[in-house]
């Protein structure tokens, strides 16, 4: 299984465009790569997924390199109810890689006014 | 559309008593439902997974079991509760080979006293 590194914590202001990085090193050929994000007390919720190059929807935006050892996960405009703790999780959609997802411990982010 | 409810929402319960936390999932069929816990400030841990009836996988030794008596009922148990098993308990489920991640219940906050 790919392991995966966040930075512990970010901040940020109201407005602000963020980035988080997670690298995983170890990725395999048909490992996909899923972001998540969780409010205090309540189950993490599904971002955005991704192969490779780039995939963006109405909330984030996901720039995967081409030897996809890392990932950054594009905030635009974040406001303050974008604080919350972030995932970066690496699995195999397609053969049941996904049973085994491990959640590291998560990127911390504090929106400021 | 797929819903996952989980309950009780929040559970006091002391040293040496049982549990039994229930999870079901509507809108789908044959999926994989995971148990999750999380200690406080702290990332996802992977208790159990199930791919079908009666099939059950433990990822941590400890004192909780895990059963699926129906294909969308996922039910996490202990004959008896340790202080160590106080935390934020997650039912999730996913089906195969689709692109949207886990959906994730919101959640049983469990205190043991």
């Amino acid at each position: 299984l790919a392991k995966t590194t966040q930075p512990i914590s970010m901040d940020s202001y109201e407005g602000q465009e963020v980035n988080i990085t997670c690298s995983h090193n170890n990725i395999a050929t048909n490992d996909y790569i899923t972001w998540y994000q969780q409010f205090p007390s309540q189950g993490p919720r599904f971002i955005i997924q991704g192969y490779k190059t780039k995939v963006t929807n109405e909330v984030a935006s996901l720039f995967i390199p081409a030897d996809r050892k890392s990932s950054t996960l594009s905030l635009p405009r974040v406001s303050l109810s974008d604080t919350a703790v972030y995932y970066c999780l690496v699995g195999d959609l397609a053969t049941g890689g996904y049973n085994k997802l491990i959640f590291g411990a998560g990127t911390r982010l504090a929106v400021h006014p | 559309s797929q819903t996952i409810h989980q309950w009780p929402a929040t559970l006091v319960q002391p040293v040496g008593s049982p549990l039994s936390l229930e999870c079901t999932v509507e809108g789908t069929s044959n999926p994989n439902l995971y148990w999750y816990r999380q200690a406080a400030g702290r990332g996802l841990q992977l208790l159990f997974y199930s791919v079908g009836i009666g099939q059950i996988s433990s990822e941590v030794p400890q004192n909780l079991s895990a059963s699926r008596p129906q294909d969308r009922q996922f039910i996490l148990s202990s004959k008896k509760l340790l202080l160590s098993d106080s935390g934020f308990y997650l039912c999730a489920w996913i089906a195969s080979g689709t692109g949207n991640g886990y959906t994730f219940g919101s959640g049983t906050r469990l205190t043991v006293v």
